[in-house]
């Protein structure tokens, strides 16, 4: 069974640019959630879908960032235009429908570095 | 606020010998509590969790954690480190308030092992 994906394992982009990353989680999960972690440090959560529903992207940076899922499926992340302190790996994850296990399954990261 | 402490950015250790990666955490209510591991290359791993029940808590590659309540931590430990422990470990907590398989985690900061032959 193939694990969570991520496209671009790396970019580099400048300041103003447009990046976009994508998502894979694993099939048959409904949950998906992006995270980030800047610097070194704490990983960060910026958002959770179930399905192709946000429920919750309380730790969205600001309006530059917009996360869509459509279908369900695969989920893309875009920063436009990107800055300086969006460079991170962002972290995608995923986790099954149900029970309360606690476990992510998650990528490899998206570096992204705005020069 | 929900919060993870990871105190050291790195901890070495020879081969062989006991390990201890270090996490406090503030949370309201019982806490459900996390390991992750990060090999170079690699995304996060699962390695255990605390949700209820005994306190020592074993998980993968031979590692166990063990809950504290009144020092509100949750220690890594593993008996004899190997080379191929060495990796970034992460401890996160979820908040209780969150329940069917949402797991809005929060991280610390993470800590770097080194295992020396």
């Amino acid at each position: 069974e193939a694990g969570v994906t991520q496209f671009p394992s790396h970019s580099v982009i400048e300041k103003g640019q447009t990046v976009t990353l994508r998502c894979d989680p694993i099939s048959g999960h409904d949950n998906l959630y992006w995270y980030r972690r800047v610097m070194g440090k704490e990983i960060k959560f910026l958002l959770h879908f179930v399905k192709e529903s946000k429920q919750d992207e309380s730790g969205m940076p600001n309006n530059r960032f917009l996360a869509e899922r459509t279908g369900g499926t695969y989920s893309t992340l875009k920063v436009q235009p990107a800055e300086l302190e969006d460079s991170g790996v962002y972290f995608c994850a995923s986790s099954t429908p149900w029970g309360d296990t606690g476990e992510l399954f998650f990528g490899e990261g998206s570096r992204l570095t705005v020069l | 606020a929900q919060s993870v402490a990871q105190p050291e950015d790195q901890v070495n250790v020879a081969e062989g010998n006991p390990l201890t990666v270090k996490c406090t955490y503030s949370v309201s209510g019982n806490p459900y509590l996390f390991w992750y591991v990060q090999y170079p290359n690699r995304g996060l791993q699962f390695l255990l969790k605390y949700i209820t029940g005994d306190n020592l808590v074993k998980g993968s590659y031979g590692f166990e954690a063990e809950f504290n309540k009144s020092q509100t931590s949750f220690h890594l430990k593993k008996p004899s480190a190997l080379v191929s422990d060495s990796a970034l470990y992460f401890c996160a907590v979820r908040d209780p308030s969150f329940s069917g398989g949402y797991n809005k985690l929060i991280f610390g900061a993470g800590t770097r092992l080194a295992v020396h032959p």
